[in-house]
């Protein structure tokens, strides 16, 4: 059974880059691709980006100049950057396997807090 | 963008009624939608894909139709472990989620 895991700060502050980490577990990271996927307090969910095992990337348009994807085959990890955070980027953010265009495993999400 | 609205916003309902849900795009996306349950706390769990197609594992129970711009998801008989936010999602074109239908007990 595929398990993923969100890692990282849960507070971080204006201005500054959020960075998160995804572990991958129970199956191979390679073959699939990645999503990020995020959730603001008591809102919907929006789709931030993907990365291809190989390291193509696609992001969210309204975030793309902001958001940097990347992967670590060999700690089967896939990552998230997301630079010059407001207030408005408090969320939980999830990671998913993408399979077929659509999501069919999901980690239980991280909430980071973007605050001074 | 493809908009996705989802209605209603809240339902109540009884361990055992039928429910319906719906989910409206903004354009065609033919078939090209899925359903994901989730419970506070956890992330989304894949019902159906496909509009219609149910995820291996998830219960005969939950069903969906549609294509083009309006899609339904429905659960035959609520079970107690069915209270939760139902969310749509196309990926027609980029990947973008409806706001959520939350089913509460009546």
């Amino acid at each position: 059974q595929v398990q993923l895991q969100e890692s990282g700060p849960g507070l971080v502050k204006p201005s500054e880059t959020l960075s998160l980490t995804c572990t991958v577990s129970g199956g191979s990271i390679s073959s699939y691709y990645w999503s990020w996927i995020r959730q603001p307090p008591g809102k919907g969910l929006e789709w931030i980006g993907y990365i291809f095992y190989s390291g193509s990337t696609s992001y969210n348009p309204s975030l793309k100049s902001r958001v940097t994807i990347s992967v670590d085959t060999s700690k089967n990890q896939f990552s998230l950057k997301l630079s010059s955070v407001t207030a408005a980027d408090t969320a939980v953010y999830y990671c998913a396997r993408m399979y077929n265009n659509y999501f069919d495993y999901w980690g239980q999400g991280t909430l980071v807090t973007v605050s001074s | 963008d493809i908009q996705m609205t989802q209605s209603p916003s809240t339902l109540s309902a009884s361990v055992g009624d039928r429910v319906t849900m719906t989910c409206r795009a903004s354009q065609s996306i033919s078939s090209w939608l899925a359903w994901y349950q989730q419970k506070p706390g956890k992330g989304p769990k894949l019902l159906i894909y496909k509009a219609s197609s149910l995820e291996s594992g998830v219960p005969s129970r939950f069903s969906g139709s549609g294509s083009g711009t309006e899609f339904t998801l429905t659960i035959s008989s609520l079970q107690p472990d069915d209270f939760a936010t139902y969310y749509c999602q196309q990926y027609n074109s980029y990947w973008t989620f409806g706001q959520g239908t939350k089913v509460e007990i009546k």
